[in-house]
Formats: structure tokens, C-alpha cells, sequence
């Protein structure tokens, strides 16, 4: 069974561009869930995408946007970056929303410059 | 809405030594708890899930406990190996997890 996959592995962007991160969810899973973990920090709920929806929003702007396929596949994507944006995106993936265990990829470690 | 809080932020243990996380939570209707072991620029690795107080699992040197207040994750006899930062996390009524900052644990020989 293959797990989370996350591309790309690491990213170097200046002030003001705009990223794509992609995430591949484990087989037999229906929702993604994104997150931004700074440096000693725990990682922050960014957004939940179920059956291709958005089910769920934390506390970060509208330049932080996503979709998720009809695969089930998903991408973050982040506009006019900022410095304060340097972290690790991970992505997770759950058989379902609401409680089910949700099961991190690799990470995309990201710094603008 | 939803906290976490663990402590201690860092332990260090000589191997064979062993010791206990806390994870202090509030709350809106739980429907699990969550812990995970990340290394360092890794993604977090599951390790159990707990929903109801009472319940306890185990793996391996891992025990984790849960109550309505907190959760524990005890490690007997660690090893170098464990050496890792412990996260715990909740879901309540909205679908995200909310984590604490984590337990950095070191493990010397």
C-alpha cells in the first residue's frame, strides 16, 4: 500500500511569487488535510479538502488556496509569498473527515527569500 | 476552542530509563487523540489513537493512556532509537487536528 507522497521535496522562492505544492493521499483515502509547520513548532491546520470540497479552514489568509481531484490527489497552492511563509507543508491523508487517524507524507520544505 | 499543551518541551533519558509525556487538552467533543513521533525534517510517523477515556494501547516501548483531561505516552526501557520529537494531538467537532509544540526526547547511551 503506497503512503502520502509529497512533491516537491524542497523550495527556494523569493518574496512575492506564488507555489504549488502537490499531494498524493493513500489508496482507499477520500480527504487531504494541509498543514504548516514552522521551526519548533507543531503543525498548523491550514485547510481540509473531502470529496473534493473544502471542509474546513484554519486561520490563514485567502492567498493560501487549494483543490483536491476527482483522484483525490491535492495541491496548495500560495500566492504573493511572504518571509513569514518559510516552513514545512505537510499534507495527510484519513479514509474520511471527522476523527479518522490521518496519515502525514514526507513534507515540501519551503523558503522565500 | 481546541488546545494542547505537552510537557516537558525537552527530555533527555539514558537508555534503559524510564519515563513519561503529558498532554494536557481542551476540547469541544472529542473524537480522538492522536500521537505521533517526527524526526527531524520529516513528516510525523502515527503511532496510536485513542478516543474514549480508560483506553490505553501499546507498541513496542510505547504505552499511550487517555483520560478526560490528558493523555500520557510512557516509554520503558528507551533506546537511542527513540530519540525523536513526540506530538500529540486532538479532533473535536470541526475536521482539523490541533497539536502542541511537542516533547523533543534524546535517548543517551
Amino acid at each position: 500500500e503506497t503512503g502520502v507522497t509529497q512533491s516537491p521535496t524542497h523550495l527556494i522562492k523569493t518574496r512575492g511569487q506564488q507555489v504549488t505544492l502537490r499531494c498524493s493521499s493513500q489508496s482507499g483515502h477520500n480527504t487531504v488535510s494541509w498543514y504548516q509547520q514552522a521551526l519548533g513548532q507543531g503543525p498548523q491546520f491550514i485547510f481540509q479538502y473531502y470529496r473534493e470540497e473544502e471542509n474546513g479552514r484554519g486561520n490563514f489568509p485567502p492567498r493560501f488556496s487549494g483543490l483536491q481531484f476527482p483522484n483525490y490527489s491535492s495541491e496548495l497552492n500560495v500566492n504573493a509569498l511572504e518571509l513569514d511563509d518559510s516552513a514545512l507543508y505537510l499534507c495527510a491523508s484519513s479514509r474520511s473527515s471527522g476523527g479518522e487517524t490521518q496519515y502525514f507524507g514526507p513534507g515540501t520544505r519551503l523558503l522565500v527569500l | 476552542e481546541d488546545q494542547v499543551t505537552q510537557s516537558p518541551e525537552a527530555l533527555r533519558l539514558q537508555e534503559g530509563e524510564s519515563s513519561s509525556l503529558n498532554c494536557s487538552y481542551t476540547v469541544s467533543g472529542l473524537r480522538g487523540l492522536f500521537w505521533y513521533r517526527q524526526d527531524p525534517g520529516k513528516g510525523p510517523e502515527f503511532l496510536f489513537t485513542l478516543y474514549s477515556a480508560g483506553e490505553e494501547k501499546e507498541k513496542e516501548r510505547l504505552k499511550a493512556t487517555l483520560t478526560k483531561k490528558e493523555s500520557f505516552l510512557h516509554i520503558t526501557a528507551p533506546k537511542p532509537e527513540d530519540s525523536a520529537t513526540y506530538l500529540c494531538a486532538v479532533s473535536g467537532t470541526a475536521s482539523k487536528l490541533t497539536f502542541g509544540t511537542g516533547t523533543r526526547l534524546q535517548v543517551t547511551l
